[in-house]
């Protein structure tokens, strides 16, 4: 998965609660990225990261914060977690000798908000 | 609103046959046109892009269509095997950014 590690793999929360789930690379990379994967819609974009401390907001943003004070780490948090954010979370990068459009994705977080 | 529409949502094909993924765009500043696979438990990973300059592509068995007047592209898979069982999901981007705008994938089935 490109140097590209996801944590945890797997959560199961309460409504209500914060949740942070963290994107590590090693490559680096400039570009971070975090997705969700819904079935029919698939991946959307929620928030990206053009540089250590430069974000911005993506299609899917509502509900989410992001931060990277790293150029290895980008963490998603969902301040107040609600039904409608279970779903999978993908971090994708981009930035390297490739250019930055092609993307490379992270195994992904399964999150499940009861 | 979806600016990148795909079709269809799942597609069983015979070993050996070709396997057809069909999308549509609606924003004309969109540069470049990628395609993932994803497998089961896993993350999506590049299979092949395209940029409009070229209205088509070809590596190895997948080929990508493109037809800029009709805002339209296309993946064929030749000779569809098995191990091609998988997501596929068509996106696009802009020349001055780098975000994607997936569609909404399609589930291929390839039956030995």
């Amino acid at each position: 998965d490109a140097g590209i590690t996801q944590s945890p793999r797997h959560k199961v929360t309460e409504t209500g609660t914060p949740v942070t789930l963290r994107c590590h690379q090693t490559e680096n990379h400039r570009y971070m990225y975090w997705y969700r994967q819904d079935p029919g819609h698939g991946l959307r974009l929620i928030h990206y990261s053009y540089g250590v401390k430069d974000t911005d907001k993506g299609e899917v943003s509502d509900g989410y914060s992001v931060s990277r004070s790293k150029t290895e780490d980008f963490l998603l948090t969902l301040e107040s977690a609600t039904s409608s954010q279970t779903s999978v979370y993908f971090c994708a990068i981009s930035g390297g000798n490739k250019g930055f459009s092609e993307q490379f994705f992270g195994p992904g977080t399964r999150l499940t908000v009861l | 609103q979806q600016q990148v529409k795909q079709s269809p949502q799942s597609l069983i094909v015979q070993k050996g046959g070709i396997s057809i993924i069909n999308c549509a765009y609606e924003n004309t500043a969109f540069d470049y046109f990628p395609w993932y696979q994803q497998f089961p438990g896993k993350g999506p990973a590049l299979l092949i892009a395209i940029r409009p300059d070229v209205s088509e592509k070809k590596e190895g068995r997948f080929t990508i269509s493109f037809n800029k007047s009709a805002k339209q592209f296309s993946l064929h898979i030749m000779d569809s095997q098995p191990g091609d069982s998988a997501t596929y999901f068509c996106a696009a981007s802009k020349a001055a950014g780098n975000k994607l705008t997936f569609g909404g994938g399609t589930r291929v089935l390839v039956k030995p």
